[in-house]
């Protein structure tokens, strides 16, 4: 089954301790991308990775880092997590960039206490 | 001004009736304009592309009009199913996606 796939779903971790977010797709796309989620604003970009190794901000990109060793894997780092990174967090693929259609891991449901 | 706005609703319907929303997109050389339908807590999921010539898909038509810069949604003979908030997509200066925060509508019976 064709599927992006996001661990963990749910999170809880306290201010200044170091976490990852895994993302992963099975669709051979070169395109994916991370996105944050919270109430009444739309979808605000992360990062996105054209391709292995190529890697670029986003709107919001401050306190991220994001890795792209693998055409399958895409991680998300929070290296000090702060409590305004509380979200709801989507990783995202695409066959033909950020143009076209994404395809969007079920969610991470993030709590920075 | 946001790039892309919606009204965020919101919008109670009942079954079977017609229900139409806009969206209104700043970046007047956008190309690509997408809806998708997310349910509550759940992922985002690709309901049309929206094409010039607008386009439909059963009781979903989607048009683009580009003098007035919006995009709109209508529904006929809605569902109880239906029930969902819908996100508007166009794109930024830098062509990047950019996602409205949504409308949500309720259908009721």
């Amino acid at each position: 089954e064709a599927q992006v796939t996001q661990n963990p779903r749910y999170l809880i971790t306290v201010t200044g301790k170091k976490l990852t977010v895994t993302c992963s797709q099975n669709m051979n796309h070169e395109y994916m991308s991370w996105y944050r989620q919270d109430p009444g604003l739309g979808l605000r970009q992360i990062y996105y990775s054209m391709n292995v190794e190529v890697t670029d901000k986003g709107d919001v990109p401050e306190g991220y880092k994001v890795s792209r060793k693998e055409k399958r894997n895409f991680p998300l780092i929070l290296e000090s997590p702060s409590p305004n990174q509380t979200s709801l967090y989507f990783c995202a693929s695409s066959p033909r960039g950020f143009e076209s259609i994404q395809y969007f891991g079920a969610g991470t449901r993030l709590s920075v206490l | 001004r946001k790039e892309v706005e919606q009204d965020p609703g919101p919008f109670n319907v009942p079954e079977g009736a017609t229900v139409a929303f806009n969206c209104t997109y700043s970046n007047s050389a956008s190309q690509s304009f997408f809806w998708y339908r997310q349910d509550c807590r759940k992922e985002p999921k690709l309901l049309m592309s929206v094409y010039s010539s607008g386009n439909e898909d059963g009781r979903f038509t989607a048009q683009l009009n580009r003098a007035s810069q919006y995009i709109s949604l209508l529904i006929r003979d809605s569902k109880l199913s239906d029930s969902a908030t819908y996100l508007c997509v166009g794109q930024d200066s830098n062509y990047q996606l950019i996602w409205g925060a949504g409308t949500k509508l309720i259908i009721k019976p």
